[in-house]
């Protein structure tokens, strides 16, 4: 059983427009959230992490969104921009699970 | 710092052989753990170490995998015999303790190819 869903395999939005990728959680006693961004040939880096004790978590141009009650997040990217195109995990840790466990990822398209 | 470090970059090797692949952490980390990416699984952990001792290896998929952590520097993951099934990308990351402010630092990765 996927205890982090990210349920769009791929996502295309135009520069300057907002990406919107979500993640979708089942455990309630996670208490960590991160965000991945992966280009091929490259291992996930670290982009942007959230407490559950928040519900945003702001870095530039990337928000984090948390709402608990629904077990989801969500990723903001305001502006696009083409370098942003790779593949976004999402990611979560706590309770009995002491490591990231990690959703399948979803594969943004940045077009000029 | 030069990052996560994993060795071989690539490796094709035929069904029964044995494959190691290798991992030195970022010095200062205390944990490491062991990542394999396959499209239908996405990424799932393998194992991971603290302080050098293996905490959870519930996700080796059987005993054909071992790893081991002689030191706080090196790491191998060793398939023995390998099977076309093992095909997959293996990252290797590290990080101080369980990295939920900044996360893991993850390898370039090794893609195996088991013919």
């Amino acid at each position: 059983d996927q205890q982090v869903k990210q349920n769009s395999p791929s996502l295309s939005v135009q520069e300057g427009r907002i990406s919107i990728l979500n993640c979708d959680y089942t455990n309630s006693m996670f208490d960590y959230f991160l965000w991945y961004k992966k280009y091929p040939a490259e291992g996930p880096t670290f982009l942007i992490s959230i407490s559950s004790i928040k519900d945003k978590n702001e870095d530039g141009r990337f928000t984090v969104f948390l709402n608990k009650s629904a077990k989801h997040l969500s990723l903001h990217i305001v502006p696009s921009q083409p370098g942003d195109s790779a593949v976004y995990f999402c990611a979560a840790m706590g309770g009995s699970q002491g490591n990231l466990i990690f959703g399948k990822g979803t594969k943004l398209s940045v077009k000029p | 710092d030069a990052g996560v470090i994993q060795s071989p970059r690539h490796e094709v090797t035929e069904m029964g052989q044995e494959v190691t692949l290798r991992c030195k952490p970022i010095s200062g980390h205390n944990s490491l753990f062991w990542y394999r990416q396959t499209m239908m699984r996405g990424l799932e952990l393998l194992i991971y170490f603290n302080n050098n001792v293996p905490i959870d290896d519930s996700g080796m998929p059987e005993d054909r995998f071992s790893a081991k952590m002689p030191n706080a520097s090196f790491s191998t993951l060793k398939i023995q015999p390998s099977e076309p099934r093992d095909s997959a990308v293996y990252f290797c990351a590290s990080s101080v303790d369980r990295g939920q402010n900044y996360g893991y630092t993850f390898g370039s990765g090794t893609r195996l190819t088991v013919v």
